[in-house]
């Protein structure tokens, strides 16, 4: 099975300081996903990679910086958090790109900007 | 874009009742289905999908979905909910060969 690890399950920041959410994926997969999930806005998709060092902006990008430096980690970096970013953050992966592929999710990192 | 619109936001249901959670999408150009369930404190995990072939595809664990190109919908079925099956239910389109657009889920309570 493959196995998608958040670093965190619950982290709080303060406002204004620098956040890293990691996330890990065992089984060599091409393409990583960063979500955010928020009651009645269900999942929504803040960055994605397809490779080492490449990344495209998905539907809500702003405030959010990505990093992608190997294959199995991928990184969400909020530059000076705010508290309008408190929510629950969602790493994905899949085997290769193709719209048949599933993705497949860690168990998430709930973040409270204080 | 793609959207998907998931009808209930909740549904609740007694023990071994049958249930459906709605799903209908727009699109113009063929589509890949999935549905994924997020059990409570956990991840989304992929519970069944439809790519091509026979419109009726079933899960392990008793849920069935079919897809209907004429209503552009993929409603997910149980004949008989167990409270196991508590639990929020995202219904997605494939967009791209990297996106995923998801519902906004549908809260499925099965109480005693």
């Amino acid at each position: 099975d493959v196995k998608v690890t958040q670093s965190s399950r619950y982290l709080v920041k303060r406002t204004g300081e620098k956040v890293f959410l990691e996330c890990v994926q065992d089984m060599d997969h091409e393409n990583m996903f960063w979500y955010r999930q928020d009651p009645g806005l269900g999942l929504r998709l803040i960055y994605f990679s397809y490779d080492v060092k490449m990344k495209e902006k998905g539907d809500i990008p702003e405030g959010y910086s990505v990093s992608r430096e190997k294959k199995e980690r991928f990184s969400l970096i909020l530059e000076s958090a705010s508290t309008n970013q408190t929510s629950m953050y969602l790493c994905a992966s899949s085997l290769t790109g193709g719209r048949h592929q599933p993705q497949h999710f860690g168990d998430g990192t709930r973040l409270s900007i204080l | 874009a793609q959207s998907v619109t998931q009808l209930d936001s909740q549904v609740p249901v007694f023990e071994e009742a049958p249930v459906e959670l709605r799903c209908n999408y727009s699109s113009s150009v063929s589509v890949y289905l999935f549905w994924y369930v997020q059990y409570p404190n956990q991840g989304l995990q992929l519970l069944l999908k439809y790519l091509s072939g026979s419109t009726l595809v079933e899960s392990i664990n008793g849920f069935e979905a079919e897809f209907n190109k004429s209503q552009t919908s993929f409603h997910l079925r149980k004949p008989s909910v167990h409270i196991s099956d508590t639990a929020e239910y995202f219904c997605a389109v494939s967009e791209s060969n990297y996106k995923l657009t998801f519902g906004k889920g549908t809260l499925l309570t099965v109480n005693p």
